[in-house]
């Protein structure tokens, strides 16, 4: 009954190659977000969405790019991928901009960087 | 830099006992939400409080927002395995587009 679902799961790459990560949601709502997951760290904002072809950077954006063609699809492209960009990338949507509404996560996908 | 700061940060206890945990920052918020994440899943998002000096409670678990809207707190009563997580709290702001920001968690192991 997943909403909103991320692929793939997990993910090896190598230094300097360029990777996608997939969000995909069925829920119709207008907000898309995605975060990254590291030890100590918590959960930092890359890009979010606001709407087809609305896109704006987060607080760790360097390195990282979004496309967003469809209200239920948001991409996340890893243009060079380099180690430090080994994290556990999330993907979350709300139906409003509203500081009362939280998210949605989705599974998440576990990315190593070799 | 970490707008929100959250303790401990590990917890180990036994089936029954009850806890505290923390989430503080220095920086106000519009509002402060609650997510539990178990391993290999997204945050689940627990509650939302919005207005200062805000009580939830929710079970066995009760959320407070600080009056003056810096900090919040997670009490859970008679704790069970089945809490076994990652607590994470969330800051809204409402400067330009609505963000949150995320602590770095309090994660919680309970022992049957």
């Amino acid at each position: 009954d997943a909403g909103i679902t991320q692929s793939p799961r997990h993910k090896v790459t190598e230094t300097g190659t360029p990777v996608t990560l997939r969000c995909h949601q069925t829920e119709n709502h207008r907000y898309m977000y995605w975060y990254r997951q590291d030890p100590g760290h918590g959960l930092r904002l890359i890009h979010y969405s606001y709407g087809v072809k609305d896109t704006d950077k987060g607080e760790v954006s360097d390195g990282y790019s979004v496309s967003r063609s469809k209200t239920e699809d948001f991409l996340l492209t890893l243009e060079s991928a380099t180690s430090s960009q080994t994290s556990v990338y999330f993907c979350a949507i709300s139906e409003s901009s509203s500081f009362n509404y939280g998210y949605t996560f989705g599974s998440g996908t576990r990315l190593t960087v070799v | 830099t970490q707008l929100l700061e959250q303790s401990p940060q590990f917890l180990s206890i036994q089936e029954g006992e009850n806890l505290t945990v923390y989430c503080n920052s220095s920086s106000v918020f519009s509002s402060l939400q609650w997510y539990r994440q178990e391993p290999g899943e997204g945050p689940v998002l627990l509650v939302t409080v919005v207005t200062g000096g805000e009580v939830k409670k929710l079970k066995r678990l009760t959320f407070q927002f600080g009056d003056a809207r810096k900090d919040s707190s997670l009490h859970i009563t008679a704790a069970q395995p089945g809490d076994t997580g990652l607590y994470l709290c969330a800051g809204g702001t409402q400067i330009g587009f609505n963000k949150f920001y995320f602590g770095s968690g309090t994660k919680l192991n309970v022992k049957p």
